[in-house]
């Protein structure tokens, strides 16, 4: 299975500030790359897909970046419903896997 | 707009068979992928595996011995079944949608918890 490794795994920034999360997949995977943001008690909510498309309704301040093996998602300003926890998923093969998560606080 | 729904025990004894089900509303079930997804309390997310409209099926190796999805057209439903659970189990269980074949789960359930303990 493709290993998928985020960075960092925690986080703080205060709002308005620019941020950007790691994501390095153990093979290649093309484009083939999602975002999702979870909040506490709450699904995963899909932000990118094929690495750098914006999912309809999600803000355009949250853009997605990379192919290959190493992929960035990056929020241009941090508004205080933003802090959660990003995951990367790789959909290039099966067995789908996802980063471990990166926890976004409020410092 | 599609909405997704999980259903099913919140409470299963060691060794006993999880079963849970996801209703899906506000769209067909036909010609999409519907997957099922776990979260540990207070870690990642783990994906199980999908069924495809007509049957067909794929799923996580480290999962496949005991995982069953099925799919039920008519009442526009699909569901999971583990066998031999342990406390290892425990988790937050998610259905969602896939699109295609290569691409993300767009819709999601809100998840339910299932516990596994005597």
């Amino acid at each position: 299975a493709i290993q998928m490794t985020q960075s960092p795994s925690s986080l703080s920034a205060s709002v308005g500030d620019r941020v950007t999360i790691t994501c390095r997949a153990s093979q290649g995977i093309t484009n083939d790359l999602a975002w999702y943001q979870q909040i506490p008690g709450k699904a995963p909510i899909l932000l990118i897909y094929a690495a750098s498309r914006l999912q309809s309704g999600v803000p355009s301040r949250f853009s997605g970046s990379g192919s290959g093996t190493d992929f960035t998602l990056t929020i241009s300003s941090l508004q205080p419903e933003d802090f959660a926890t990003y995951y990367c998923l790789q959909d290039y093969n099966y067995p789908r896997t996802f980063g471990q998560g990166t926890k976004l606080e409020i410092k | 707009q599609v909405q997704l729904q999980e259903s099913g025990p919140g409470l299963v004894k060691p060794s006993e068979t999880l079963s849970l089900t996801c209703t899906v509303s506000g769209g067909s079930i036909s010609s999409y992928y519907w997957s099922w997804i776990r979260q540990p309390p207070g870690k990642g997310l783990e994906w199980i595996g999908y069924i495809y409209s007509d049957g067909s099926t794929n799923y996580n190796p480290s999962l496949k011995s005991r995982v069953t999805i099925s799919v039920d057209t008519s009442k526009n439903q699909f569901s999971l079944r583990l066998t031999s659970v342990t406390a290892a189990d425990t988790a937050v269980y998610y259905c969602a949608r896939q699109v295609g074949y290569g691409e993300p789960n767009d819709y999601w359930g809100q998840g339910t918890l299932v516990t596994v303990s005597a």
